[in-house]
């Protein structure tokens, strides 16, 4: 079955400390790969995406992603965050036929 | 163009009672689909149409959930007979069909409380 993990469902950090978020997908031939963002009470907004070539993605905020494809995994990372990167992170997987997310992890930067 | 809009933000229903939400897609985004999500999960995938055709039905769509898009721009998802376990964020989303990979663009969703 087409599935998407996310293994912590919080995470908690001091701000300008990095963090990972991470998740792994179960295998495709070929899938695209998404990272969403949802603040409070809002709809998700796309954070980045993979769909080919260099294997690592940046978002205009500072946060990146790399595709593994013999580990199935797309992790998101940010070296240094702030207070604003508070929120719930999906990883979403297009898997052609169906656009699967995972259960999501909260980010909580403390001051 | 402003985006995914939906209506209402917020509603409150009694048990039993019918409720209907709107979604207006980005205007040249020929896809809209529907999602649930409730509270610590991800959006659920519900429905999706292509054009005014609904193509696709999650087998959570139980019979008392209907949707359309009659003129295959806004769409509504209609709820009837409401109940508790009907609350949750129903988001509404949007994409071209040129391919795959561009993603959707997200509504803010309508959050439903079912009392």
């Amino acid at each position: 079955a087409q599935s998407v993990t996310q293994l912590d469902s919080q995470v908690p950090v001091f701000e300008e400390a990095p963090v990972e978020l991470r998740c792994n997908y179960s295998s495709s031939v070929s899938v695209y790969l998404f990272w969403y963002v949802q603040y409070p009470n809002q709809g998700l907004q796309l954070l980045l995406k993979y769909l080919s070539g260099s294997t690592l993605v940046e978002s205009i905020n500072g946060f990146e992603a790399e595709f593994n494809k013999s580990q199935t995994s797309f992790h998101l990372r940010k070296p240094s965050v702030h207070i604003s990167d508070t929120a719930e992170y999906f990883c979403a997987v297009d898997y052609g036929q169906n656009f699967v997310f995972g259960p999501g992890t909260r980010l909580s930067v403390l001051p | 163009d402003t985006g995914v809009s939906q209506n209402p933000r917020h509603k409150i229903t009694k048990r039993g009672q019918n409720v209907t939400f709107r979604c207006d897609p980005i205007s040249e985004h020929n896809r809209l689909y529907w999602y649930r999500q409730t509270l610590g999960q991800g959006p659920e995938f519900l429905t999706y149409f292509q054009n005014e055709a609904q193509l696709e039905k999650s087998r959570l769509l139980s019979d008392r959930f209907s949707a359309e898009r009659p003129k295959g721009s806004f769409s509504t998802l209609e709820i009837q007979r409401t109940e508790q376990g009907d609350s949750a964020m129903y988001l509404c989303a949007s994409s071209l069909v040129l391919g795959r990979g561009y993603g959707y663009t997200f509504g803010s969703g309508t959050r439903l409380t079912v009392v």
